[in-house]
C-alpha cells in the first residue's frame, strides 16, 4: 500500500511559480500519480495524472522522476484563486478503491 | 449543469435519527464512490459502485451506514442512529473507469450532529 508524503502548508505570492513535492516511495509498478484540489466548502477536483517522465496539461505540469518515488507538481505563474489543499495520490488502475487515500493535503496559500 | 449533484447540501439533526443524502452522477459514469471528510483531513473512502453493484466498502463503514444504487443512477447513503462523531462532509464522486479513472466530485452534504 503506497503511502504519500506531502508538506502540510505552502506560501507563495501571486506571480510566482509553485513546485509542491510528493513522496511515495512503496509505489507500486502499475501504480499512477494523481493530484487533486480542493477549495472550502466544495469537493476536490482533479488537476493532472501520470505514470512517468513529465505531463502537462493547460494548468499544472507534473514532474515524475525515472525511479518514480517522488513526484512534483508545479503551479505556473499562480494566483490568488490557486489557494487551495492539493492532494497527491497514488492509484492502482481497476482495483479495489480501499486504498485510495487522499492523506491531509498541502494548504497553498497565495497572497498579493 | 451535468456535474455530480448532491441533496441536501446540509443537514442538521439530533443525535439518534436516521439521515439519508442523495448523490446523481455523471449519467454515463458507472462508477459512483462515497467519501467522508472532517475538518482538516482529506477525503476517506467510504464505499465504491459499478453500476448498481457494491463493490468495496471500507472499514470506517459501520453497520449503521448503508448505501444503494438501486439501478445503477443514483445513490443514497443513509446513516441510522447517528451519533456526534458522524459530524462531516459527505462527498459522492463519480468515473468512468479505465486508467485514468478521474473522479469528478460533488459539492458534498454537510452533516451536523447535535
Amino acid at each position: 500500500l503506497a503511502k504519500t508524503t506531502q508538506p502540510i502548508s505552502m506560501d507563495s505570492y501571486e506571480g510566482q511559480e509553485v513546485n509542491i513535492t510528493c513522496s511515495h516511495n512503496n509505489i507500486a509498478t502499475n501504480d499512477y500519480i494523481t493530484w487533486y484540489q480542493q477549495f472550502p466548502s466544495q469537493g476536490p477536483r482533479f488537476i493532472i495524472q501520470g505514470y512517468k517522465t513529465k505531463v502537462t496539461n493547460e494548468v499544472a505540469s507534473l514532474f515524475i522522476p525515472a525511479d518514480r518515488k517522488s513526484s512534483t507538481l508545479s503551479l505556473p505563474r499562480v494566483s490568488l484563486s490557486d489557494t487551495a489543499v492539493y492532494y497527491c495520490l497514488v492509484e492502482p488502475p481497476n482495483s479495489g478503491y480501499s486504498t485510495l487515500t487522499f492523506g491531509k493535503g498541502t494548504m497553498l496559500l497565495v497572497s498579493p | 449543469d451535468t456535474g455530480v449533484s448532491q441533496n441536501p447540501r446540509h443537514k442538521i439533526t439530533k443525535r439518534g435519527q436516521n439521515v439519508t443524502f442523495r448523490c446523481d452522477p455523471i449519467s454515463e459514469h458507472n462508477r459512483l464512490y462515497w467519501y467522508r471528510q472532517t475538518l482538516g483531513q482529506g477525503p476517506e473512502f467510504l464505499t465504491y459502485f459499478q453500476n448498481e453493484a457494491q463493490l468495496e466498502k471500507s472499514r470506517l463503514l459501520s453497520d449503521r451506514f448503508s448505501a444503494e444504487r438501486p439501478k445503477g443512477s443514483f445513490s443514497t447513503l443513509e446513516i441510522q442512529r447517528t451519533e456526534q462523531g458522524d459530524s462531516a462532509m459527505y462527498l459522492c464522486a463519480s468515473s468512468l473507469g479505465g486508467a485514468n479513472n478521474e473522479q469528478f466530485f460533488g459539492p458534498g452534504t454537510r452533516l451536523t450532529v447535535l
